[in-house]
C-alpha cells in the first residue's frame, strides 16, 4: 500500500462549523488530490496540488479550500460545513503527470454534517 | 454531464465464469484509462490501465479492451472469483498537466460461489 494516511477516519459535525481533513504521505510524491464519493456520482475531484503551495480547483471546489505547506501534507478545509458536504472524502497521490500516471488512494474519511 | 459513464450499477456472475464490466466516455481528449477496485470502507485500489494507443492490455485474470471509435472500454475478469466482489470504477484522464481523473459512477460486481 502507498504510504497515505487520512485523518480523521470518521467525523460528525454540525452545520456551520469549520472542518479540516488531513492527508499525509510518506512517498514524497509531487501530486496530491482530494476527491469526494457520493452515490451515483463515483469520485469527483475537489482540489489538487502539483507542488508545495501550488494548488488548483477541481470539478466540485465550491465550499472547499486546500493548503499544502509541506510536500507530505495536503489539508482540505470546509470553512462552514453544510449538509450537502456529507460524503466520503479520499485523498490520492501520484508521482508524476506523465502518460502512465497512476493515482493511489488513502482509506478515506467519512464526514457527516448534521 | 457525465463524461465517463458506467451504465450498469450492478452485475452478478457465477464463480469461474467471465465478468464483463463496461464503460463509455464522451471526451475525445481522454487518452489514458484506468480501472480501480473498491472494497467497503477502503480506498480505491488501482487494477489495470490502458493507453489510447493500444486496444488491449492484459494482466493475469484481468484484461481491458479499448474501442476508441465507439468511445467504449471494458474490463474482463476470467475466471471470476468470490474475492473479486467489489465496486469497480472506470476512470479517464486527458493529456496535460496533473493528469486529473474523471471517474464513472461504479459497478458493483458480485461473484456468487
Amino acid at each position: 500500500d502507498a504510504g497515505i494516511t487520512q485523518s480523521p477516519r470518521h467525523k460528525v459535525t454540525e452545520t456551520g462549523t469549520p472542518v479540516t481533513l488531513r492527508c499525509h504521505q510518506t512517498e514524497n510524491h509531487r501530486y496530491m488530490y482530494w476527491y469526494r464519493q457520493d452515490p451515483g456520482h463515483g469520485l469527483r475531484l475537489i482540489h489538487y496540488s502539483y507542488g508545495v503551495k501550488d494548488t488548483d480547483k477541481g470539478e466540485v471546489s465550491d465550499g472547499y479550500s486546500v493548503s499544502r505547506s509541506k510536500t507530505e501534507d495536503f489539508l482540505l478545509t470546509l470553512e462552514s460545513a453544510t449538509s450537502s458536504q456529507t460524503s466520503v472524502y479520499f485523498c490520492a497521490i501520484s508521482e508524476s503527470s506523465g502518460p502512465q500516471n497512476i493515482q493511489y488512494f488513502g482509506a478515506g474519511t467519512r464526514l457527516s454534517v448534521l | 454531464d457525465q463524461q465517463v459513464k458506467q451504465n450498469s450499477p450492478s452485475l452478478s456472475v457465477q464463480e469461474g465464469r467471465i465478468s464483463i464490466l463496461n464503460c463509455d466516455y464522451t471526451n475525445s481528449m481522454f487518452d489514458y484509462f484506468l480501472w480501480y477496485k473498491k472494497y467497503p470502507a477502503e480506498g480505491p485500489t488501482f487494477l489495470i490501465s490502458i493507453s489510447s494507443i493500444k486496444d488491449k492490455n492484459e494482466d493475469g485474470r484481468f484484461t481491458v479492451f479499448l474501442n476508441k471509435s465507439a468511445k467504449h472500454l471494458s474490463l474482463h475478469i476470467v475466471p471470476s472469483q468470490p474475492g473479486d466482489s467489489a465496486v469497480y470504477f472506470c476512470a479517464a484522464s486527458p493529456s496535460g498537466s496533473a493528469r486529473q481523473l474523471t471517474f464513472g459512477s461504479g459497478t458493483q460486481l458480485t461473484v456468487l460461489p
